[in-house]
């Protein structure tokens, strides 16, 4: 299987701050990754694949980008709205594999 | 718009069998996406089980292939999960997921999820 390695594991920001998470994969998997994000008690959210597709109805604030061998997900602008979970995914091969998430905390 | 919904007992004992049903609704499980079924421990990461496509082709996640059986019903547009032989380290919230038409293994609707608990 596909490790990803997600960091930081949990980060605490104010409203407003850009947030930046990082994941890793223990191999090539060819920008076949993905971002969700989970609030307490719900189901993941896609907001991003393709490493960098934003999907439908999802806020312009989130990004992804690859840089070389790293992936990173974005927030411009932390809103309230988005204390939450998130976790990145890769879907090259199977099984399809997620990091073990960061939470985003309120400083 | 597309909605999942899981069902089935929050409580089952150990070595017996976990049964899921997710009823789809505002889409057809008879489409070319695949369907999807993925569980998260308590506190902990999200893994992925398996998925089925309507023409009742399955694939499973190896750790979990001497356990797990998935099935389709066209008729009433939903699908089924079936772990065997559970043990405490089964206990999870399961969900389920479509992938997205685009591409595979990636998950775009996934339904409120339910807690099972494995325990006597």
């Amino acid at each position: 299987d596909i490790q990803m390695t997600q960091s930081p594991s949990s980060l605490s920001a104010s409203v407003g701050d850009r947030v930046t998470i990082t994941c890793r994969a223990s191999q090539v998997i060819s920008n076949s990754l993905a971002w969700y994000q989970q609030r307490p008690g719900k189901a993941p959210k896609l907001l991003v694949y393709a490493a960098s597709r934003l999907e439908s109805g999802v806020p312009s604030r989130f990004s992804g980008r690859r840089s070389g061998t790293d992936y990173t997900f974005t927030i411009s602008s932390l809103q309230p709205e988005d204390f939450a979970s998130y976790y990145c995914q890769q879907y090259y091969d199977t099984p399809p594999t997620f990091g073990q998430g960061t939470k985003v905390e309120i400083k | 718009q597309v909605q999942l919904q899981e069902s089935g007992p929050g409580l089952v004992k150990p070595s017996g069998t976990l049964s899921l049903t997710c009823a789809v609704s505002g889409a057809s499980v008879s489409s070319s996406n695949w369907w999807t079924w993925l569980r998260q421990p308590p506190g902990k990461g999200l893994e992925w089980i398996g998925e089925i496509h309507h023409s009742g082709r399955t694939n499973y996640s190896p750790s979990l292939r001497s356990r797990v059986g998935i099935s389709v019903d066209n008729a009433k547009n939903q699908f089924s999960l079936n772990l065997y032989a559970v043990t405490a380290a089964d206990t999870a919230v399961y969900y389920c997921a479509r992938d997205l038409t685009v591409t595979r293994y990636c998950f775009d609707y996934w339904g409120q999820g339910t807690l099972v608990t494995v325990s006597s």
